[in-house]
């Protein structure tokens, strides 16, 4: 059965530091994969998303995340956070737009 | 462009009451989902409509819980009766048949 993991529950981060969430998945099949963005009292914004090709993908908000087959792993990466970066960040795999499933998600925190 | 809509935004019900959410998709968007999601969780999937009929239901308590998409536009969830568990924000999402799901800002249903 398709699964994702989001091993930190909370993470805290200064103002302008480099930031990487981390997101392990399973699922049976090719993997679609997916990073969304939720500020408190507000719906899921979608950041990026991953289906074939390039396995180092750009998205929205100057975030990146790398899909790495061989460590089922689909990380989050930003080289410099915003304190408006503050939100929980969810990863979530499917089959395009079927069969989604979403990890507990990660809390950030960012310090100023 | 309108997002999707979702009302009420809050709602207090006392177990075994009944409860419903109606959701507005983005015009022309003819695929509409339901997700439950519980403090401190990622989105669960309950319901996937492709215009007004059923893709997905197999997370949903059919028990209790009920979806309806009279043609293929707007969506009402219904839960009946509500039980303590069912505390949670329902968020309604849209999508055209591929790409990015639309997330609304969801309703928070406390169940007293």
């Amino acid at each position: 059965a398709q699964s994702v993991t989001q091993p930190d529950i909370h993470i805290t981060v200064s103002e302008g530091a480099s930031l990487e969430l981390r997101c392990n998945y399973s699922y049976g099949a090719t993997p679609y994969l997916f990073w969304y963005v939720q500020s408190p009292g507000q719906g899921l914004q979608l950041l990026l998303k991953y289906f074939s090709g390039d396995t180092l993908v750009q998205g929205i908000k100057g975030f990146e995340a790398e899909f790495k087959r061989s460590q089922s792993s689909f990380n989050l990466r930003k080289p410099s956070v915003h304190w408006s970066d503050a939100a929980e960040y969810f990863c979530a795999v499917g089959a395009n737009n079927n069969d989604m499933r979403f990890g507990a998600g990660t809390r950030l925190t960012v310090k100023p | 462009e309108a997002g999707v809509a979702q009302s009420p935004r809050y709602k207090i019900i006392e177990k075994r009451q009944s409860v419903a959410f109606w959701c507005n998709p983005i015009s022309g968007h003819a695929t509409l989902y339901w997700y439950q999601q519980i403090l401190g969780q990622g989105p669960k999937l309950l319901i996937q409509f492709q215009n007004n009929g059923v893709v997905d239901d197999s997370q949903l308590p059919k028990d209790r819980f009920s979806a309806e998409r009279l043609k293929g536009v707007d969506s009402t969830l219904k839960i009946q009766p509500a039980k303590l568990e069912d505390s949670a924000v329902y968020l309604c999402a849209s999508s055209l048949r591929t790409g990015e799901q639309y997330f609304g800002p969801g309703t928070r249903l406390t169940v007293t």
